[in-house]
C-alpha cells in the first residue's frame, strides 16, 4: 500500500542550526514527491517538488529511491521557518497521499 | 484574491443535520480535489473531479457524503445525517491537468464541528 511516513511530530532547533525533516515513502511505481508547508493561519502551499530539483527559501530535498526517502534539509534555520511541514506522494497525476506532518519550531 | 476559496470557513452543526460546503477553484483549473484533515493527521483524499466528472472516490467517503461539480466550475460537498466523527477540516484543492508538475493549490478549508 502507498504510504508516507514522517516519524517526527515535532522538531525543535535553534536559529542558525541545520534542519532535517524526515520523510519515507512506500510506493511500487515511480513516485512524484512534494513538500508542502503551512504557516500559522495560512493555507497549505507548495514548498518543493522532487522533479524540479530546486531550492526554495534555502530548503532542498533529494529523492533517494534506494532508501525510499525524501528528506527536507536546510543548513541554517531561521525563525520564519517555524511551520507545519507535510510530505506528500502523488499517484499518477492526481491525488496526494500525505504524511502526518512535522511541526518545526525554530528557537531564538 | 484569485486563489481557491471555500465557504463557509466554519460550520457548527448538531448531530443528524445535513451540511453543505462550497469550493471555488482557480478559474482555469479543470481538476478539483476534496480532502479531510483531522487533528494530528495530514490531509486524506476524499474525491476528485476532472471537469464535471467525478473520477475517484475514497473508501472514506461513506454513503452520507456526496460531492458534485456541475458545469465543471465550483464544487459542493454535502454530508447528510452528520456524526461527531465527521468533525474535521475539509480542504479543497485545484490543479490544471497537464499543467506544471501536478501542483495542487489549496483553499483555506472549512472547519466542521458536529455537536
Amino acid at each position: 500500500a502507498q504510504r508516507v511516513t514522517q516519524p517526527e511530530k515535532l522538531l525543535s532547533v535553534f536559529k542558525g542550526a541545520p534542519v532535517e525533516l524526515k520523510c519515507n515513502y512506500s510506493y511500487s511505481g515511480s513516485p512524484e514527491l512534494f513538500w508542502y508547508v503551512q504557516y500559522s493561519r495560512q493555507r497549505l502551499q507548495l514548498l518543493l517538488r522532487h522533479i524540479s530539483r530546486e531550492s526554495i527559501k534555502g530548503f532542498t530535498a533529494d529523492l533517494n529511491k534506494g532508501e525510499t526517502s525524501f528528506h527536507l534539509k536546510k543548513p541554517f534555520a531561521q525563525e520564519e521557518d517555524s511551520a507545519m511541514y507535510y510530505c506528500a506522494l502523488s499517484k499518477g497525476t492526481y491525488k496526494y497521499i500525505f504524511g502526518t506532518g512535522t511541526r518545526l519550531k525554530v528557537l531564538a | 484574491d484569485t486563489g481557491v476559496s471555500q465557504n463557509p470557513r466554519h460550520k457548527i452543526t448538531k448531530r443528524g443535520q445535513n451540511v453543505t460546503f462550497r469550493c471555488d477553484p482557480i478559474s482555469e483549473h479543470n481538476r478539483l480535489y476534496w480532502y479531510r484533515q483531522t487533528l494530528g493527521q495530514g490531509p486524506e483524499f476524499l474525491t476528485y473531479f476532472q471537469n464535471e466528472a467525478q473520477l475517484e472516490k475514497s473508501r472514506l467517503l461513506s454513503d452520507r457524503f456526496s460531492a458534485e461539480r456541475p458545469k465543471g466550475s465550483f464544487s459542493t460537498l454535502e454530508i447528510q445525517r452528520t456524526e461527531q466523527g465527521d468533525s474535521a477540516m475539509y480542504l479543497c484543492a485545484s490543479s490544471l491537468a497537464g499543467g506544471d508538475l501536478n501542483e495542487q493549490f489549496f483553499g483555506p478549508g472549512t472547519r466542521l464541528t458536529v455537536l
